[in-house]
């Protein structure tokens, strides 16, 4: 089974506070993904990978950067957390072959920001 | 005008009774299109994948109309365990670009 671990189920942090919310994968998928999802909007992508030291940027990725140095983990970092970026963080993980791929999700990390 | 649109819900229907969900996309250079299923407070799932000619898991029947952009989920004689929120997924670049749709939530009552 194809497992995706982020490493937080729940974080309450500061305004202001560097934040790292790490993903880990295990099935060797090139593909690495991070969205935030919210009430009323759906998931919205923040941030994407296809290979090591390769980014992409999403619909929303102000106030994010990101960091894949190894090919089975991604993180995403929030420079200076604001209150609007307190949400549900969700990672993702794909494998690329020509045709139909599945997204396999991380558990969820609920950050807020106080 | 949103990339992936969902009937907004949600869908209040009794045991037994089927039920259909609606999904529309506008890139029409679309690849592969999806149904996930999420759980209260859990990770979306895979549900099943949608192909052109349609196709059918049990009690799910997903079908695909590339002309009209248009991708439907029937369940039939739903359960109290189909409750769930189900969310069209759309890929425009084989796995590197997934489009979510808002969902659309389900409760299943007795």
């Amino acid at each position: 089974d194809v497992k995706v671990t982020q490493s937080s189920r729940y974080l309450v942090k500061r305004t202001g506070e560097k934040v790292f919310l790490e993903c880990v994968q295990d099935m060797d998928h090139e593909n690495m993904f991070w969205y935030r999802q919210d009430p009323g909007l759906g998931l919205r992508l923040i941030y994407f990978s296809y290979d090591v030291k390769m980014k992409e940027k999403g619909d929303i990725p102000e106030g994010y950067s990101v960091s894949r140095e190894k090919k089975e983990r991604f993180s995403l970092i929030l420079e200076s957390a604001s209150t609007n970026q307190t949400s549900m963080y969700l990672c993702a993980s794909t494998y690329n072959p020509e045709g139909n791929t599945e997204a396999f999700f991380g558990q969820g990390t609920r950050l807020t920001v106080v | 005008r949103k990339e992936v649109e969902q009937d907004p819900g949600p869908f209040n229907v009794p045991e037994g009774a089927t039920v259909a969900f609606n999904c529309t996309y506008s890139n029409s250079a679309s690849q592969s299109f999806f149904w996930y299923r999420q759980d209260c407070r859990k990770e979306p799932k895979l549900l099943m994948s949608v192909y052109s000619s349609g196709n059918e898991d049990g009690r799910f029947t997903a079908q695909l109309n590339r002309a009209s952009q248009y991708i439907s989920l029937l369940i039939r004689d739903s359960k109290l365990s189909d409750s769930a929120t189900y969310l069209c997924v759309v890929n425009d670049n084989y796995g590197q670009n997934f489009v979510f749709g808002p969902g659309t939530r389900l409760s299943v009552l007795p």
